[in-house]
């Protein structure tokens, strides 16, 4: 099944502490993004991947970072988080040649909370 | 840039009714548009897709339709039930490979 898989669901992590939220997309895309997601903000984009080491910012860039060392993988990484990033995150793939037949595929989102 | 607006904000319907959903964009040079289904803390489900050389598309009760030149896109959604209750997102392709989001359209079909 064609997909956008996000790891994990939900997180509850404290001040400071690095993680890294995983998303995985097996339709062979080359555009990967990632957003968040506030209450009354809507959709914002982080950071987004053209492809394969291409990575550029997108609109709330700051505390974030991103890898695309692979095309399957597009991991989002905050270094020490801080409780202004508790929000819910998504991330999407797109096919740069059949994006205008087939559009964006989001994942499942993390729920994250940064305490 | 591309600047999308969705209306209602919200909406709250009896069963049965037959509605209809908003969103226009500022640019019209688009490869296409894009609705999705949110539930509550969930991700994005895509409804429907119009290509930009397209006028409509259908899937069940839904029909959605494409006025590139006026910069609008409507999504019809017949006889409504309660399991339609959900935030509906409009996402607008254009030139580049960032997608424009509106704000979403909050439905509420009560029995």
């Amino acid at each position: 099944e064609a997909q956008v898989t996000q790891n994990p669901r939900y997180l509850i992590t404290v001040t400071g502490k690095k993680l890294t939220v995983t998303c995985s997309q097996n339709m062979n895309h080359e555009y990967m993004s990632w957003y968040r997601q506030d209450p009354g903000l809507g959709l914002r984009q982080i950071y987004y991947s053209m492809n394969v080491e291409v990575t550029d910012k997108g609109d709330v860039p700051e505390g974030y970072k991103v890898s695309r060392k692979e095309k399957r993988n597009f991991p989002l990484i905050l270094e020490s988080p801080s409780p202004n990033q508790t929000s819910l995150y998504f991330c999407a793939s797109s096919s740069a040649q059949d994006r205008e037949r087939y559009g964006y595929t989001f994942g499942s989102g993390t729920r994250l909370t940064v305490v | 840039k591309q600047e999308v607006t969705q209306i209602p904000a919200a909406l709250s319907v009896p069963e049965g009714e037959n509605l209809v959903l908003n969103c226009s964009f500022t640019d019209s040079a688009i490869y296409n548009l894009q609705w999705f289904r949110q539930d509550p803390g969930k991700g994005l489900t895509s409804l429907l897709l119009i290509q930009s050389s397209q006028r409509e598309q259908t899937s069940g009760r839904l029909n959605a339709s494409l006025d590139k030149s006026s910069g609008r896109s409507t999504l019809y959604i017949a006889a409504s039930q309660p399991g339609d209750s959900a935030t509906y997102l409009c996402a607008v392709h254009g030139g580049s490979y960032i997608p424009t989001f509106g704000r979403g359209t909050s439905l509420i079909v009560h029995p």
